[in-house]
């Protein structure tokens, strides 16, 4: 079944506790991307990557870093977490930037 | 301006209305264009794509305005499932997506 999984689904953690949310695509799509989601503010883009080895930030970079080693994978790692960084986080793979396919979502939760 | 706006919302409809989403994006050189639709806390899910010719797909119809830089949904015989938050995306210089802030729909019995 072709699909974007994500790890873990919920996750609550204390400020300054590194983590990392895995995300990992079988559809072998050149595009992936982290988004953010918060109640009145809407999707907004972390990172994206155009294909292995090549990522750039989206709208809210700060505090967060990704890679992109291999195509299927592509995690996001809060090296050091604050409160302001709970949210609901989806990823998302595409083919050329045809139609997105998404996660379910991690719900994180920074205490 | 925001690269792509949407009509603020909340629609509140009765069932079998018809209902229209308006979008507006500022780059000329936007290449694609999407409607998402995301249920509540929800992944988004591709409702259909936006053609320069516009298209159609049973109840919902979308359409591309390229010189007044708009698109639209059209929605007919509302049903209580199409309860949702409807999402414009764009992709300026076919480079990224950009997402829309959305606009939520309420289909009342």
């Amino acid at each position: 079944e072709a699909q974007v999984t994500q790890n873990p689904r919920y996750l609550i953690t204390v400020t300054g506790k590194k983590l990392t949310v895995t995300c990992s695509q079988n559809m072998n799509h050149e595009y992936m991307s982290w988004y953010r989601q918060d109640p009145g503010l809407g999707l907004r883009q972390i990172y994206y990557s155009m294909n292995v080895e090549v990522t750039d930030k989206g709208d809210v970079p700060e505090g967060y870093k990704v890679s992109r080693k291999e195509k299927r994978n592509f995690p996001l790692i809060l090296e050091s977490p604050s409160p302001n960084q709970t949210s609901l986080y989806f990823c998302a793979s595409s083919p050329s930037l045809g139609e997105q396919y998404f996660g379910p979502g991690t719900r994180l939760t920074v205490t | 301006r925001k690269e792509v706006e949407q009509d603020p919302g909340p629609f509140n409809v009765p069932e079998g209305a018809t209902v229209a989403f308006n979008c507006t994006y500022s780059n000329s050189a936007s290449q694609s264009f999407f409607w998402y639709r995301q249920d509540c806390r929800k992944e988004p899910k591709l409702l259909m794509s936006v053609y320069s010719s516009g298209n159609e797909d049973g109840r919902f119809t979308a359409q591309l305005n390229r010189a007044s830089q708009y698109i639209s949904l059209l929605i007919r015989d509302s049903k209580l499932s199409d309860s949702a938050t409807y999402l414009c995306v764009v992709t300026p210089y076919g480079q990224n997506f950009v997402f829309g802030p959305g606009t939520r729909l309420s289909v009342l019995p």
